[in-house]
């Protein structure tokens, strides 16, 4: 399968403080990218879709302004949780999409923050 | 209703069987469906995807779906204890990956 990478892999901070996650596509270019969180024993929730060359699109309920997304180049996507809190706790995990006839969708390893 | 739903499980099976893991979805425009395996405190991992109506079979799962039912299934044969995660479907709806809440499986040596 083809291979996305994220760092950090965890995160440990402290409350008001920003986080950064990138995600990045390894052997093949992404035009789009998908990030989730995921709580303990419940399933992922989609949180945005990270659109090369323009702004992404957040899913209902998701604040923006927390959780700037910007996706630089083809291969790279990054997640910025703004004004972190302990409720923003979370495993945070990018997927991108091989571009093809069934666009299969391929995970990074997660990011797991611990807001202090 | 939700949009994905799986069996709750937690299912267990012993070495050797079946396993049979359940997926009903609610987007009839949903054209392809996949089936993700997610060990625990790891993200998940592709398995397979099937996007006709019938069988798919690679290696030892087989997908089934049936697009008139709105339901898809995964068959694990020779059942594992590696094969010890929890399995999450998802209809490929617009691009996006709707996940149901994942099923629970034990495989017992």
């Amino acid at each position: 399968g083809a291979v996305v990478s994220q760092h950090p892999s965890w995160v440990i901070c402290k409350s008001g403080t920003s986080v950064k996650i990138e995600c990045r596509s390894l052997d093949f270019q992404a035009t789009t990218m998908f990030w989730y969180r995921q709580f303990p024993k419940q399933s992922l929730m989609l949180m945005a879709t990270s659109n090369e060359g323009s702004k992404a699109t957040y899913e209902q309920g998701v604040e923006k302004d927390k959780f700037l997304i910007n996706h630089a180049s083809l291969t790279l996507s990054t997640l910025t949780v703004t004004s972190a809190h302990p409720e923003d706790s979370s495993f945070y995990i990018c997927s991108a999409p091989r571009l093809g006839p069934y666009n299969e969708q391929f995970f990074g390893p997660g990011t797991r923050l611990t807001v202090l | 209703q939700k949009e994905v739903e799986q069996n709750s499980g937690p299912l267990s099976v012993p070495e050797g069987a079946i396993a049979s893991l359940n997926c009903t979805y609610s987007d009839r425009g949903s054209q392809s469906f996949f089936w993700y395996r997610q060990y625990s405190g790891k993200s998940p991992e592709l398995i397979m995807f099937i996007y006709s109506n019938g069988d798919k079979e690679d290696g030892r799962f087989t997908a089934q779906l049936n697009k008139a039912s709105q339901y898809v299934s995964l068959l694990i044969r020779d059942s594992q204890p590696s094969d010890s995660a929890t399995y999450l479907c998802a209809p490929n709806q617009g691009g996006k990956l709707i996940f149901g809440q994942g099923t629970e499986l034990s495989v017992k040596p």
